[in-house]
């Protein structure tokens, strides 16, 4: 089956600077590829996704790139805020129905 | 987004006793709805895979005649805990993809705490 990675697992900015969160997976047939956001004792919220067929999506301060060949994908967010502290997770997605879930990472915005 | 409701929101039950915990999708059909458990400070752990009139499909390690999971209609999965014990206790967050390969979309979760 798919096997996702998520690094780093702990992450600390200062406001205003970037984030970067990396993920890995192992399934070639993987071809969605959604990051969530979830906030302590919350559901988890869809912040943005890529497919397969697209190698970068830009929504404002978010934006997600995918390199199929590595089979790796990256969360980016800019000019972080305190309000982007949460735990993030990647995700990966093939021919099954079901989401394969990174371990998260927590995201600290000093302000 | 489409919008998927979890009820209760968080239980308080007794070793020994059954909790359901009702997972809705509000705005669309859900042939497939997903269950999973979450630890404190840890990642989502699928536990189940429930399909419309027939019957789940459960991960590896997850005992089918403990958590119980019923999907008897296109937009309401169950999933009862039978004989609850303090171990059982954990967030239970259901989940439901928006149309095949469509975004997935979580509930609220449900909070069980086993005395």
């Amino acid at each position: 089956g798919e096997n996702v990675e998520q690094h780093p697992s702990t992450l600390s900015v200062q406001e205003g600077d970037s984030a970067v969160i990396k993920c890995t997976y192992s399934d070639s047939a993987s071809n969605y590829f959604p990051w969530y956001k979830q906030e302590l004792g919350k559901r988890p919220q869809l912040i943005i996704d890529i497919r397969s067929n697209v190698g970068e999506k830009k929504d404002q301060r978010i934006a997600v790139t995918l390199n199929k060949t590595a089979k790796h994908f990256s969360l980016h967010i800019t000019e972080t805020q305190p309000e982007d502290s949460a735990v993030y997770f990647c995700a990966a997605s093939g021919g099954a129905n079901n989401l394969f879930f990174g371990t998260g990472t927590r995201l600290t915005v000093i302000p | 987004g489409a919008v998927v409701s979890q009820h209760p929101s968080w239980v308080i039950c007794k070793s020994g006793t059954s909790v359901k915990i009702e997972c809705r999708s509000l705005d669309f059909q859900a042939t497939t709805m997903f269950w999973y458990r979450q630890f404190p400070k840890q990642s989502l752990m699928l536990m189940a895979t429930s399909n419309e009139g027939s019957k789940a499909t459960y991960e590896q390690g997850v005992e089918k005649d403990k958590f119980l999971i019923n999907h008897a209609s296109l937009t309401l999965s169950t999933l009862t805990v039978t004989s609850a014990h303090p171990e059982d206790s954990s967030f239970y967050i259901c989940s439901a993809r928006d149309g095949a390969g469509g975004p997935m979309f979580f509930g609220p979760g449900t909070r069980l705490t086993v005395l």
